[in-house]
């Protein structure tokens, strides 16, 4: 009964460069959730996605970054042109139901960026 | 605009029960008091949730104010392996906008 797997576990890119972040829920999850913790400070919401559909990104900067989570494969978190305000753990939860219940979301090791 | 206010940090003697407080003044009626963890260098983890009542599962207890105004998470015997980051959070079922704090920092020493 494997977790919330996430890779890499560590990425690094040079200023510019493009990094994409997976993650596979839970077996049996059909919900994922995208957070961001920069240095000392606590977790924010990213987005928040289902199959094949982007539920609320409210949390996602508004430029050069993109969310999927396709039909078949794991979701993606793709940062272009990363800049150094980038580094940051980005974690991954992910939930059997999404709205209107109480499930827990149950989050992933995190990838851990760090742009030079 | 927090909802919650721990403490920042707080010491607890390995075996013994630790005591973590919360306080939520401004909770509404349908909102939920949670809590998680999280372990250096790993996500957070989801502990115990509640409504009004106390709750408890095999890793703590949650203990609520009659008037829901704060509550205390309970870890009945802390080893070392329960060195983290703890984080309150009141949240309406349907939110899955997890939003998190500063929580607080408990150090279990031996």
């Amino acid at each position: 009964n494997a977790g919330v797997m996430q890779n890499p576990r560590h990425l690094v890119r040079r200023r510019g460069q493009e990094a994409r972040l997976r993650c596979s829920p839970m077996k049996g999850h059909s919900h994922v959730y995208w957070y961001r913790q920069l240095p000392e400070e606590g977790l924010k919401f990213m987005v928040y996605l289902q199959k094949e559909n982007i539920i609320d990104e409210s949390g996602m900067p508004k430029e050069r970054f993109s969310a999927e989570f396709p039909k078949e494969g794991p979701s993606i978190l793709r940062i272009q042109q990363v800049v150094r305000g980038d580094s940051a753990a980005y974690f991954c939860a992910s939930s059997p139901m999404g709205l209107r219940s109480t499930y827990e979301q149950y989050f992933g090791p995190g990838t851990r960026l760090t742009v030079t | 605009d927090a909802k919650t206010t721990q403490p920042p940090s707080m010491d607890c003697a390995e075996g013994r029960a630790a005591n973590l407080p919360c306080n939520h003044s401004t909770i509404s009626g349908n909102e939920y008091v949670y809590w998680y963890r999280q372990i250096h260098s790993q996500g957070p983890q989801y502990i115990i949730h509640g409504l009004k009542n106390n709750e408890t599962n095999e890793m703590a207890s949650l203990i609520i104010t009659e008037d829901r105004k704060s509550s205390t998470l309970i870890l009945p015997h802390a080893t070392l392996r329960d060195t983290a980051v703890y984080y309150c959070i009141v949240r309406v079922a349907d939110d899955y906008k997890l939003s998190f704090g500063a929580g607080t920092t408990v150090t279990v020493r031996a």
